[in-house]
């Protein structure tokens, strides 16, 4: 498509149940990135694919987070039993991909606000 | 390995001059500078390689001191549309994983 879109835009859930969010990535683009964003606070790197494969899942918070890619296109990524303080906006970014500079700057989508009561 | 912004935040009246600073404790590849307007996802400004190089987007340019891993933004006669928060996202050698810094905020008031 012509941006990153994601889906649910805005998601209330209660305390304990999970969620899935979905994103939908630049055609073309083989990197695909996840951030958490807390009110007012900074970019928190969660996990990036390359292709299908996620080289790098060091910053998902707990073993309640998970994420996967497919067909080199759509991600979800998963909470389990959320908590409070899993709320936040999660943004999904994606980019050309490989190692050629500039091949990691990122298209970001307008994000899913997670809102656990 | 995050790197660090300063200042926080930085309040402007319009035409004024600002500088925001993003320095790591690692050797940096390249580093990005991004700005995000509120309620709105980051928008990609420009990147910068290492090899000191500098760059212009409008009347917004960085430089990238690769001896400090150190890089500075300079908006220059601000403008009310400046206004929102920049981050700089450093990467290094060989990885394509982007961390952020926490974000400096700028406000410009007419």
């Amino acid at each position: 498509g012509a941006g990153v879109s994601q889906s649910p835009s805005n998601k209330v859930t209660e305390k304990g149940k999970d969620v899935e969010l979905r994103c939908d990535p630049i055609s073309g683009h083989t990197a695909l990135y996840w951030y958490r964003q807390r009110l007012g606070q900074g970019l928190e790197f969660l996990i990036y694919f390359q292709g299908n494969s996620a080289p790098d899942k060091s910053g998902l918070p707990s073993d309640r987070f998970s994420a996967e890619r497919t067909g080199e296109s759509v991600s979800t990524l998963t909470i389990q039993r959320t908590q409070q303080e899993d709320s936040a906006v999660y943004l999904c970014a994606s980019s050309l991909g490989g190692l050629r500079p500039g091949a990691n700057v990122l298209t970001f989508g307008a994000g899913s606000r997670l809102t656990v009561l | 390995q995050q790197p660090v912004q300063s200042p926080q935040a930085v309040i402007l009246r319009e035409g004024e001059d600002a500088v925001i600073n993003c320095s790591s404790s690692k050797a940096l590849y390249s580093v990005h500078w991004y700005r995000q307007k509120h309620g709105e996802a980051p928008v990609f400004l420009m990147i910068l390689l290492k090899g000191g190089e500098q760059k212009g987007h409008e009347k917004i340019s960085a430089s990238f001191n690769e001896k400090k891993q150190q890089s500075s933004l300079y908006l220059t006669a601000s403008q009310l549309s400046y206004s929102g928060t920049y981050f700089c996202g450093t990467d290094f050698q060989g990885a394509q994983k982007l961390v952020f810094g926490q974000g400096t905020r700028l406000t410009i008031n007419p």
